[in-house]
C-alpha cells in the first residue's frame, strides 16, 4: 500500500521561503510529483522527481530522498498568487497505467 | 491546448437519485480517472480506466460505478445517491505506460440533499 503524509496548513510572508515536506511509504517506488491547487480550481503540475537531488524550477524547486522516503516542496520568493495548496503524490504502476495516489495536500496562506 | 470537460459544474440532488457525471477529454489519452475531494481528506480515487470498456477499482469504488464506452469519455455513476457522497468530483486524463502529469477537469460539486 501507499501512505503520504505532508502538514496540513504553513503561513508565511511575501517575498520569503516556505519548504513544505512529504514522507511517503509505498510497496514500489515510481517517482513523485508535487501538483498545485488553487481554491476551486483543478490541480496542475508542478513537478515530478524520480532521482534524488534537487530540481530547480525557477522560483519552485522540489527534492527528493529516495532512501528517507522524503520530498519536500521549497517556494522561493513567495507572492500573494502563491497562496493555494499544495499536493504530495506517488504513483503506483499498475497493468498499463499508473495511478496517483495524493497526500491530504498543505494549503500555503502567503501574507503581505 | 490541452482540455478535459466535467459536465456540471454544480448539482444538487435527492438522496436515492441517480446520477451520472460526465468527463470528456480531447487529448487522444488511454487513462481516465475519478477522484472524489473531500476537506482533510485530499483526493482519493475512486475509479480509473486504461481503455474503452475497461475499469479498475481505486481506493473507495462503494457506492460508484463507472462506463467508458468511448475512448474520450469517461463517466461516474452513482446508483442511488446517499448525503455521504456530497463531495467535489475531479476527472483526470493521463497517457497510457506514461508515468506522467493527470490533466484535470475543473471539477463537479455536488450536493445530496
Amino acid at each position: 500500500g501507499q501512505n503520504i503524509d505532508q502538514p496540513t496548513e504553513m503561513t508565511a510572508t511575501e517575498g520569503a521561503i516556505v519548504q513544505i515536506n512529504c514522507t511517503y511509504q509505498t510497496s514500489g517506488f515510481n517517482g513523485l510529483f508535487w501538483y498545485q491547487q488553487h481554491a476551486g480550481e483543478a490541480p496542475t503540475f508542478l513537478s515530478y522527481n524520480v532521482l534524488d537531488g534537487l530540481e530547480e524550477k525557477g522560483r519552485f524547486s522540489s527534492f527528493l530522498s529516495r532512501s528517507k522516503g522524503y520530498s519536500y516542496l521549497l517556494l522561493k520568493e513567495l507572492q500573494m498568487k502563491d497562496s493555494a495548496s499544495y499536493l504530495c503524490a506517488v504513483p503506483l504502476l499498475v497493468a498499463a497505467g499508473n495511478k496517483l495516489t495524493f497526500g491530504g495536500g498543505t494549503r500555503v496562506l502567503v501574507k503581505p | 491546448d490541452v482540455k478535459v470537460t466535467q459536465s456540471s459544474r454544480y448539482l444538487v440532488k435527492r438522496t436515492g437519485e441517480k446520477v451520472f457525471l460526465e468527463c470528456v477529454q480531447d487529448m487522444d489519452h488511454e487513462n481516465m480517472f475519478w477522484y472524489r475531494q473531500d476537506p482533510g481528506l485530499g483526493l482519493r480515487l475512486i475509479y480509473f480506466s486504461y481503455d474503452v470498456k475497461m475499469k479498475e477499482k481505486g481506493d473507495i469504488p462503494e457506492g460508484y460505478s463507472v462506463s467508458r464506452e468511448k475512448k474520450e469519455r469517461f463517466s461516474l455513476i452513482l446508483e442511488s445517491a446517499s448525503t455521504n457522497q456530497t463531495s467535489m468530483y475531479l476527472c483526470a486524463s493521463s497517457l497510457k505506460g506514461f508515468i506522467g502529469e493527470l490533466f484535470f477537469g475543473e471539477g463537479s460539486r455536488l450536493t445530496v440533499l
